[in-house]
């Protein structure tokens, strides 16, 4: 079946510190987005990503979109408290379906 | 801003008993989901819906239902409670057509003893 594989786990980095997640699927996408779970609240949807070797920028976060359309990164430069949470990317295989299948998550802490 | 609102942000409830989870949303989303969360493996699709009446299983439909009579509203149903449905429940929404933005609402904690 369709499988997200998101690495690392979990992530410890000092503030100032950049932090990347990679999301890897065995299946070429549709889309993929990506979205934060601050520690007790909910996922909130933060990009979308559609083209071939798309790049996003939002602020510190910069996001892209493998040339294959099989992987994904979120990068965040010189990471602050504010960062800490979980990051999940979420893909979508097109077709008639809406569903999107989540990655297991990444866990990033943040030491002042 | 769309807002969706889960019944109970905590529920306990007994191996064997019929659990109901509601959700609302108020941005008359077309499609709505139910998630369960449990540590390590990320969010699972357990059922969802692009109309009313309409609903879809997702990956782990198994001991679940779902119910969505009006467009605003989504069930989940545990027909017989086990412990092992213990989790974090979650509920989206999002418009129809190439998948957009998910909007979640806080979630249930539900604990079955």
């Amino acid at each position: 079946g369709q499988q997200v594989m998101q690495i690392p786990q979990y992530q410890h980095v000092q503030e100032g510190e950049d932090f990347t997640t990679y999301c890897n699927s065995s299946t070429t996408l549709s889309n993929i987005q990506w979205y934060k779970q601050r520690p007790g609240g909910h996922p909130v949807f933060l990009i979308q990503l559609v083209k071939s070797g798309e790049v996003k920028k939002q602020k510190r976060l910069t996001f892209q979109f493998g040339e294959a359309k099989k992987n994904s990164s979120l990068h965040i430069t010189a990471t602050q408290t504010t960062d800490v949470g979980t990051y999940f990317c979420a893909v979508n295989y097109g077709g008639a379906t809406n569903k999107l299948i989540f990655g297991t998550g990444t866990l990033l802490a943040v030491q002042p | 801003d769309v807002k969706v609102t889960q019944s109970s942000r905590y529920l306990v409830k007994r191996t064997g008993e019929k659990v109901f989870l509601e959700c609302v949303q108020d941005m008359d989303h077309e499609n709505m989901f139910w998630y369960r969360q449990d540590p390590g493996l990320g969010l699972r699709l357990i059922y969802f819906s692009y109309d009313v009446k309409m609903k879809e299983k997702g990956d782990i439909p198994e001991g679940y239902s779902v119910s969505r009579e009006k467009k605003e509203r989504f069930s989940l149903i545990l027909e017989s409670a086990s412990t092992n449905q213990t989790s974090m429940y979650l509920c989206a929404s999002s418009l129809l057509g190439s998948p957009g933005p998910q909007h979640f609402g806080d979630g249930t904690r539900l604990s079955i003893l």
